[in-house]
C-alpha cells in the first residue's frame, strides 16, 4: 500500500467543468508536490508546498488552483480546463528534513478532459 | 543547468536476459543525488534507489544493481534475469543539496518491455 494516495484516479471532465483531485500522505512529510505528465513529455513540476505554504509555481495556468489546508493533504483545484490539459497527474510528497531530498510518489490521477 | 539524459527511449528483452538502462547528467553542484523510479503501466512511481555524490560504492539489491561513476557522470541501472514483472518506465533523476524545495531534474524515461 502506497504512503500516497490519490483520488480519484480516473477523471472525465468537460470543458466547463470544475472538479478537485485529492491527495493524502500518511508518511509524516511536511512537503507536497503536484506533477504533470504529459504523453511523449517530461514530467513537469507544478506547485511545491513546504510546512503547508507554497513555495513555487512553475508558470502554471490559472485553470489549475492548488490547495494544501494541511500537511498532510493537497488538493488540485482544475475548473476550465482544456483538452491539451489531459496527462497523468501525480501528487508526491518528501520530509524537508531528509537532506537527500527523496520524494514518494502516489499512483496518479489519470484526467482526461473533453 | 541540471540535466538527466536517458538516451534509450525504448527497450525490448527476452525474459532471463540480462539489461542496462543508461542514465547520464549533468550538475555543477558538488553534492547530489541521484534516483531511480520505476513507473508500471498503473502510474505510480515507485521510488527504488538514492544514491549521494561522494558514495561512488556500487549497490546489488537482488536482480537490481547501479554503477555510479563521476568520471563520466553516469548512473546506470542493470536488472539481471529480467522478469515480465520488469515492464515498466524507469526514470533517472537528479536532486541538488542546495535544493530547499527538493526539486526533481527527471530524465525523459525509458520504456522497458521484457517479453515471456
Amino acid at each position: 500500500e502506497t504512503g500516497v494516495t490519490q483520488t480519484p484516479r480516473h477523471l472525465v471532465m468537460g470543458m466547463t467543468n470544475k472538479k478537485s483531485l485529492k491527495c493524502e500522505q500518511h508518511l509524516g512529510h511536511n512537503a507536497m508536490y503536484w506533477y504533470k505528465q504529459s504523453a511523449k513529455k517530461p514530467l513537469e513540476l507544478m506547485f511545491v508546498y513546504s510546512l503547508e505554504e507554497r513555495v513555487e509555481n512553475n508558470s502554471v495556468p490559472s485553470r489549475f488552483s492548488p490547495e494544501c489546508p494541511n500537511s498532510s493533504h493537497l488538493f488540485l483545484h482544475l475548473h476550465t480546463l482544456q483538452p491539451e490539459d489531459s496527462a497523468l497527474y501525480l501528487c508526491a510528497s518528501r520530509s524537508t528534513t531528509d537532506s537527500g531530498n527523496t520524494i514518494y510518489f502516489g499512483e496518479g490521477s489519470w484526467l482526461t478532459v473533453v | 543547468a541540471q540535466k538527466v539524459t536517458q538516451a534509450q527511449t525504448e527497450i525490448s528483452v527476452v525474459e532471463k536476459e540480462d539489461v542496462t538502462l543508461d542514465c547520464v547528467y549533468e550538475t555543477r553542484d558538488t553534492t547530489y543525488y541521484l534516483f531511480w523510479y520505476k513507473q508500471p503501466p498503473s502510474g505510480e512511481l515507485v521510488f527504488l534507489i538514492r544514491r549521494n555524490s561522494f558514495d561512488e560504492q556500487n549497490e546489488i539489491s537482488g536482480r537490481y544493481s547501479w554503477n555510479f561513476q563521476k568520471s563520466t557522470s553516469s548512473f546506470n541501472f542493470t536488472i539481471t534475469a529480467s522478469q515480465v514483472v520488469d515492464s515498466a518506465v524507469y526514470f533517472c533523476a537528479l536532486s541538488e543539496k542546495g535544493s530547499t524545495l527538493g526539486r526533481l531534474y527527471f530524465g525523459r524515461g525509458t520504456q522497458l518491455t521484457v517479453w515471456p
